[in-house]
C-alpha cells in the first residue's frame, strides 16, 4: 500500500513537499521504480517524474526546473518538492509504484494540495 | 513528446451495451500501454498493461486490443460499476503519459 502525506495547502511561491509511505512490502523489492503523478481538478493524468531505490531520477521535462524526487529506502518513504508554486499547481497529487514498462500499481488514494495565499 | 490522444472524451451508455475507446499514440509505442479506470474522489485502478494483459482480479469483461499506434478498450456487456472515466498511459519511453481521459456516463 502507498499513502501520501502532507500539508493540503501552500502559498505561491512557497516550496510543496509530500511524502510517500509504502507498506506492505520492501521499497527496495523487485525491479520497481517509484512515481509521482498529479490531476487538477477536472482535467486528465500528468506524469511528474520518477526515482529508483539506487536515487536514479527522471523528471517530465515540464516540471525538471522545480521538482526534486528523493528516496529513503530505510524508512520505506519517497518525497516530491515542488518549488515557486503557483495556482495552477493546486491538484490532487498522487504516488504509484511503477513496474518497467508495463504499468502502475498500486497508487496512493491522493492527496488535495492547493496554491493560495 | 509522444501524444496519447482518446475517443471518444465523453460516452453515453446503458448496462448490457458494449463500448469501445480508442487511444491513439502519435507515434509507434508497439505494446506499452496501460488502461486505467477512476472513479469519482478515487485513485485510478489498473485494468489492462502491455495493451492486452487483464490485470490479476479485473473482471473477463474488460478487454484490450492494438499495438503500434492504435489501441482499443471494450467492455463487453457494461455493469453500473463500471461508469466512470477510463485513461489510457503509454510507458514505452520517457516522459511517461497519459490520455485526456475517456468519461463513461449512464444513458
Amino acid at each position: 500500500q502507498l499513502q501520501e502525506s502532507g500539508p493540503g495547502l501552500v502559498k505561491p511561491s512557497q516550496t510543496l513537499s509530500l511524502t510517500c509511505t509504502v507498506s506492505g512490502g520492501p521499497i527496495n523489492g523487485g525491479d520497481y521504480y517509484w512515481n509521482w503523478i498529479r490531476q487538477p481538478a477536472g482535467k486528465g493524468l500528468e506524469w511528474i517524474g520518477r526515482v529508483y531505490t539506487s536515487g536514479n531520477t527522471y523528471y517530465h521535462p515540464a516540471f525538471s526546473s522545480r521538482v526534486t524526487i528523493s528516496i529513503d529506502t530505510s524508512n520505506s518513504q519517497f518525497s516530491l518538492k515542488l518549488t515557486s508554486v503557483t495556482a495552477a499547481d493546486t491538484a490532487v497529487y498522487y504516488c504509484a509504484r511503477g513496474t518497467g514498462r508495463l504499468n502502475f500499481d498500486p497508487w496512493g488514494q491522493g492527496s488535495l494540495v492547493t496554491v493560495s495565499s | 513528446d509522444i501524444q496519447l490522444t482518446q475517443s471518444p472524451s465523453f460516452l453515453s451508455a446503458s448496462v448490457g451495451d458494449r463500448v469501445t475507446i480508442t487511444c491513439r499514440a502519435s507515434q509507434d509505442i508497439s505494446s506499452y500501454l496501460a488502461w486505467y479506470q477512476q472513479k469519482p474522489g478515487k485513485a485510478p485502478k489498473l485494468l489492462i498493461y502491455s495493451a492486452s494483459t487483464l490485470q490479476s482480479g479485473v473482471p473477463s469483461r474488460f478487454s484490450g486490443r492494438g499495438s503500434g499506434t492504435e489501441f482499443t478498450l471494450t467492455i463487453s456487456s457494461l455493469q453500473p460499476e463500471d461508469f466512470a472515466t477510463y485513461s489510457c498511459q503509454r510507458l514505452n519511453r520517457y516522459p511517461i503519459s497519459f490520455g485526456q481521459g475517456t468519461r463513461l456516463e449512464m444513458k
